[in-house]
């Protein structure tokens, strides 16, 4: 198994500009899990999916962002407009059939927002 | 604030030493999980101890779980080089078991 694919890898752009951030979780996992990384903050969740459905989403920063899983292959975590604080290392993680339960994470996306 | 602290926050050793890391939490748990974080890269999982469980082991890694203290050490024996990463502690909640909440972390160095 490929593992969970994260793209872009990098990503540099400028403040006010659209990002969209992509998630392939493991085949056959049931849960996604959008994660952000700062040195100040440490690991924090932003939302997770079962079963391609949000399920909690009170992690994420303010309205600029957004995620949507359209199936079970595919999820996007959006920033628009984007803003230096952004700046940040994205994860996407997926567990099989219960979240409590080990998660997969993907390589990160690391963007900067200038 | 934090779910889960480690302690300490960085840790430098020599290769054959054995490492120990703790996390300290504050609600009561589910599970308890540590990851390895290399440098650049994301997570990956280390072992899970359940809140029923005491200790467990896999390879040259203890984990011990004391729930009346609400902590954990991770121990790593006989280190290597490639041990060299940052360890994270993650709680699962007993009241909401759908997310793990991550500590602080503790940087791991080990020197050949």
């Amino acid at each position: 198994d490929a593992g969970v694919i994260q793209s872009p890898r990098h990503e540099v752009t400028e403040m006010g500009q659209e990002v969209t951030l992509r998630c392939k979780p493991i085949s056959g996992h049931d849960y996604l899990f959008w994660y952000r990384q700062t040195m100040m903050r440490g690991l924090e969740l932003l939302i997770y999916f079962n079963n391609n459905v949000p399920i909690d989403d009170s992690g994420m920063p303010e309205d600029r962002f957004s995620a949507k899983m359209p199936n079970a292959s595919f999820s996007t975590l959006k920033i628009q407009p984007s803003e230096p604080r952004d700046s940040a290392v994205y994860f996407c993680a997926s567990s099989l059939r219960r979240s409590q339960e080990t998660q997969y994470f993907g390589p990160g996306t690391r963007l900067l927002v200038l | 604030s934090q779910q889960g602290e480690e302690d300490p926050q960085a840790l430098s050793i020599q290769e054959g030493e054995n490492a120990t890391m703790n996390c300290s939490y504050k609600t009561s748990i589910n599970n308890l999980q540590w990851y390895r974080q290399n440098s650049g890269r994301g997570l990956v999982h280390l072992i899970l101890i359940r809140s029923n469980e005491r200790e467990k082991h896999s390879g040259r890694l203890r984990v011990t779980l004391d729930t009346s203290k609400k902590s954990s050490s991770l121990l790593i024996t006989a280190s290597r080089a490639a041990d060299t990463a940052s360890y994270f502690c993650a709680t699962v909640l007993s009241y909401n078991t759908d997310k793990l909440i991550f500590g602080t972390g503790t940087r791991l160095q080990v020197f050949p």
